[in-house]
């Protein structure tokens, strides 16, 4: 069985920093892109970032470019994302979401439930 | 990247076919046979339900299909059921690399 459990989420001040983590089971790891998917209270699904299976592709949503880092460690069955100057506009329900390629970002057919991120003062 | 634009909201009785669209650009929708469709019901995470444009993956009813024509994707559900009520997105690659999402359309069960 597929199993997606996010971790790191909590209550942080703009500008600060958090870093999430997706510990996978049940597929073989290496074999897929990762991505992040992210939800704000009430509002529609974004794409975050992906990362291929290698690490040799990333890509990064325009919102968060060059504040947060996609990063995967094969060897962990993990995936990573360290969000930096964090903003209030990120304030979200984070998922961590398997894609059904080895490469670039395509579809996602696992999902974990989530773990929320609120930056507020 | 801008959002693709979907309806807000579709509505439809037991039984009914229903269709969701799905509009983008020539730099995403029009580009690719990337198109995918998601379900998320209240509280829950999001299942595919359909991935480039028009396959099913396995355990998904044979009542969701999925079709484009030019910059405009389409989610058909026939044979609508009770617990097909819920929020509805499209998602499509993009000529930059990255995946968007579409605005999410609330489909209500009459």
């Amino acid at each position: 069985e597929v199993q997606l459990v996010e971790s790191g989420g909590g209550l942080v001040q703009p500008g600060g920093s958090l870093r999430l983590s997706c510990a996978a089971s049940g597929f073989t790891f290496d074999d897929y892109a990762m991505n992040w998917v992210r939800q704000a209270p009430g509002k529609g699904l974004e794409w975050v970032s992906g990362i291929s299976w290698n690490s040799g592709g990333i890509g990064y949503a325009d919102s968060v470019k060059g504040r947060f880092t996609i990063s995967r460690d094969n060897a962990k069955n993990s995936l990573y994302l360290q969000m930096n100057s964090l903003r209030t506009e990120d304030t979200a329900l984070y998922y961590c979401a398997k894609d059904i390629s080895s490469g670039r970002p395509k579809s996602f057919d696992y999902w974990g439930q989530g773990t929320l991120v609120t930056v507020s003062s | 990247q801008s959002a693709l634009t979907q309806p807000a909201s579709v509505s439809g009785s037991p039984g009914q076919s229903i269709t969701i669209s799905c509009t983008g650009t020539s730099s995403d929708v029009g580009a690719y046979n990337s198109v995918s469709w998601y379900q998320q019901h209240p509280g829950k995470a999001p299942k595919l339900m359909i991935y480039d444009v028009s396959n099913r993956p396995s355990g998904v009813s044979s009542r969701f299909s999925g079709s484009k024509s030019g910059n405009t994707a389409s989610l058909t559900i026939s044979g609508l059921q009770a617990e097909d009520e819920a929020d509805y997105y499209c998602s499509s690659h993009t000529n930059s690399n990255t995946e968007v999402f579409g605005t999410g359309t609330k489909v209500t069960v009459l």
